[in-house]
């Protein structure tokens, strides 16, 4: 049973671009989450998402950024117009059940330029 | 809203050693887990070690093993034995266990821990 899958690790986009962020959660599992790291700092929780639906987006900044976790196929994130501000770790995680215990990818390194 | 700190931002042992990471919590809840997790630098979010607040026996994997004061909001972690291995970022993290509660991890800012053949 293959582990959380993130891709890319690392993905560099220029400012203004667009950044997609996958994540394909442990079989079986149908709870995604994404965490975003900045550096020197903890993991700091964005959206938590189930099969088609967001359950909790209380994480996630008003603009620019927005998820999804669709019927078939990973989860995105998606960063438009990004900014420097918006390098980071981001970290997906994924359960199989409410109050389960959570598995985490390797993360995806984003670095605006 | 719950918070979790950790007040240590570095931590060194020598191998062979004891050494013990400090986290608190802030939480109105009753019901809730604790966690702690590693982060060595592959960057891979690791979970160490889990504890239910119900629970008053402190859990224990191999030579990891947690101090879990509830009403002290206290929960450091020890590891005994320290490994080169062991090296890496230690991240403490709460969890609401209440029912329709969020299901997010709130995190402490990490302890960087280093340890000296």
């Amino acid at each position: 049973n293959a582990g959380v899958m993130q891709n890319p690790r690392h993905l560099v986009r220029r400012r203004g671009q667009e950044a997609r962020l996958r994540c394909s959660p442990m079989k079986g599992h149908s709870h995604v989450y994404w965490y975003r790291q900045l550096p020197e700092e903890g993991l700091k929780f964005m959206v938590y998402l189930q099969k088609e639906n967001i359950i909790d987006e209380s994480g996630m900044p008003k603009e620019r950024f927005s998820a999804e976790f669709p019927k078939e196929g990973p989860s995105i994130l998606r960063i438009q117009q990004v900014v420097r501000g918006d390098s980071a770790a981001y970290f997906c995680a994924s359960s199989p059940l409410i109050s389960a215990e959570a598995f985490f990818g390797q993360g995806t390194r984003l670095t605006v330029v | 809203a719950q918070t979790v700190t950790q007040s240590q931002p570095e931590m060194s042992v020598q191998e062979a050693e004891t050494v013990t990471l400090s986290c608190t919590y802030d939480t109105s809840e009753s019901d809730y887990y604790l966690f702690w997790y590693k982060q060595p630098p592959s960057r891979q979010m690791i979970l160490v070690i889990r504890q239910e607040a119900y629970k008053q026996q402190n859990a224990t994997e191999n030579r990891f093993s947690v101090n879990f004061q509830k009403a002290a909001k206290s929960f450091s972690l020890k590891i005994s034995d320290s490994q080169l291995g062991d090296a890496a970022m230690y991240f403490c993290a709460y969890r609401s266990a209440a029912q329709g509660g969020s299901e997010k991890l709130v995190f402490g800012k990490g302890t960087k821990l280093t340890v000296n053949p």
